[in-house]
């Protein structure tokens, strides 16, 4: 079965700082898809970034983007220049292949992270 | 925003009681899911839908049922509601329109039984 591990339960960063977040995970997949979800106090989750693992280029989204190790199945998401906006608690997921039609996602413990001013 | 739609945001029931979480959406999406999450913790899948009159259970274990008889309407009901009930419980949906393999997530409906 896949699982995916945040070992880090809080995190903190001051404003215009960089933090990583850290994610593993396991599986005997050679495709799958890879996710940052952040989840703001009281608000709508949303997706941050998407990684294919058949892509070795690692996706970025504006302030966002990603260190996908494939065969040390690690998957870090890196912020730059921190906003108080991005406080919030991220989960990473994980989606196997043969779900890509059902959509279903495997979610890690999560990482709630603290931009301070 | 998504346009997808939870009500009611929280609710305070007592134990026995049937209740009902409506999740809507208006994006046209196929697939709707369930997530059942604890405070400050993951997500665990409890139901989901491929479309209409499909429901499947997810990786957890719950008492509550699911059906699907609109495209937009993915109701989730207890039965006989119970502490251990007590939790958040979030909707999302993914579809073709939208990026892929995205799914966008309602609001949640914080639930507590005494």
């Amino acid at each position: 079965a896949q699982t995916v591990t945040q070992s880090q339960p809080e995190m903190s960063v001051q404003e215009a700082e960089t933090v990583t977040l850290s994610c593993t995970y396991d599986t005997s997949e050679n495709n799958y898809y890879l996710f940052w979800y952040k989840q703001p106090p009281s608000r709508q989750m949303i997706l941050v970034i998407r990684q294919e693992a058949y892509k070795q280029q690692n996706a970025t989204e504006n302030r966002f983007s990603v260190n996908f190790q494939k065969a040390a199945k690690s998957f870090s998401l890196k912020i730059s220049d921190s906003q108080l906006g991005d406080t919030a608690m991220y989960f990473c997921a994980f989606m196997k292949p043969h779900s890509s039609n059902t959509g279903k996602l495997i979610f890690g413990q999560g990482t709630t992270l603290q931009v301070k001013p | 925003e998504a346009d997808i739609y939870q009500t009611p945001r929280y609710l305070v029931i007592g134990t026995g009681k049937k209740i009902t979480l409506e999740c809507s959406q208006t994006m046209g999406h196929d697939k709707m899911y369930w997530y059942q999450q604890d405070p400050g913790m993951e997500l665990h899948l409890i139901h989901y839908s491929y479309g209409v009159n499909s429901t499947e259970k997810g990786d957890l274990s719950s008492e509550s049922t699911v059906s699907r008889i609109r495209t937009e309407h993915f109701p989730l009901t207890l039965e006989s509601a119970r502490p251990s009930h007590t939790s958040q419980y979030l909707c999302a949906s993914s579809g073709r329109t939208g990026k892929p393999y995205e799914q966008y997530f309602g609001p949640g409906t914080r639930l507590t039984v005494t």
